[in-house]
């Protein structure tokens, strides 16, 4: 069956960097886009962006241009997001999610538990 | 502020149908497939609707979409209090090249 397992909670301080890890088993990796979406307590979804397993390329919210990073290594099925230069806004729970849909679509299918962290000094 | 418009909350008594909206524009909606995810307290989100109506295997008929021009609608009927959740709508924005979201609706079923 289709898995999306992410890394643990972490907390880390203003201004430092982490990186959250999303491995995907039952299905092939390099067939389906990854994307990354992030949930501010009480709040609601919102995107940051994505990843073609295949080929890596990578399409960013404009919020996040220059502070996140999204990596995959096909040999292991496990898709990264990396956010750095923290500010305490940026807790929040992080999912991954597996997209069925096209290009232009966004048809998250499976997503993973999601993982916490916390920014704060 | 979202990008897509939802209600904030909706509320209708068990076996009710309700419907909850999500207005966007002609670079989103107006020329996308819209998806909707329902997500219970504490869990992640569930894909409920894709490609504007149609549904993934295992979701009962009780939960249908529909698009008309630059809006979207989820309709559930046969209200249950476990659907008690929040639904947010999404779809590709051509002209931020980017998934947007709704900023989710509060279904109470009371």
């Amino acid at each position: 069956q289709v898995q999306l397992v992410q890394s643990g909670a972490e907390v880390k301080r203003p201004g430092a960097s982490v990186m959250v890890s999303c491995k995907a088993s039952g299905y092939s990796f390099t067939g389906y886009f990854i994307h990354w979406v992030r949930q501010a307590p009480g709040q609601g979804l919102e995107w940051m962006g994505r990843i073609n397993p295949n080929n890596g390329d990578t399409i960013h919210a404009r919020h996040f241009q220059g502070r996140v990073t999204m990596t995959r290594d096909t040999s292991i099925s496990t898709a990264y997001m990396e956010l750095t230069r923290l500010r305490s806004d940026d807790t929040a729970i992080y999912y991954c999610a597996r997209d069925t849909g096209g290009i232009y679509d966004s048809t998250l299918d499976y997503w993973g538990q999601g993982t916490l962290f916390t920014v704060s000094s | 502020q979202s990008v897509l418009t939802q209600p904030p909350s909706v509320s209708a008594a068990p076996g009710q149908k309700v419907t909850i909206s999500c207005s966007g524009s002609s670079s989103n909606i107006g020329k996308n497939y819209v998806s909707w995810y329902q997500q219970l307290p504490g869990t992640a989100p569930k894909l409920l609707i894709y490609d504007t109506d149609k549904r993934p295997s295992g979701i009962p008929d009780r939960f249908s979409g529909s698009k008309s021009g630059t809006s979207a609608t989820l309709g559930i009927t046969g209200l249950q209090t476990g659907d008690e959740a929040d639904y947010y709508c999404d779809t590709w924005d051509s002209s931020l090249s980017a998934v947007v979201f709704g900023g989710g609706t509060k279904l109470a079923v009371l």
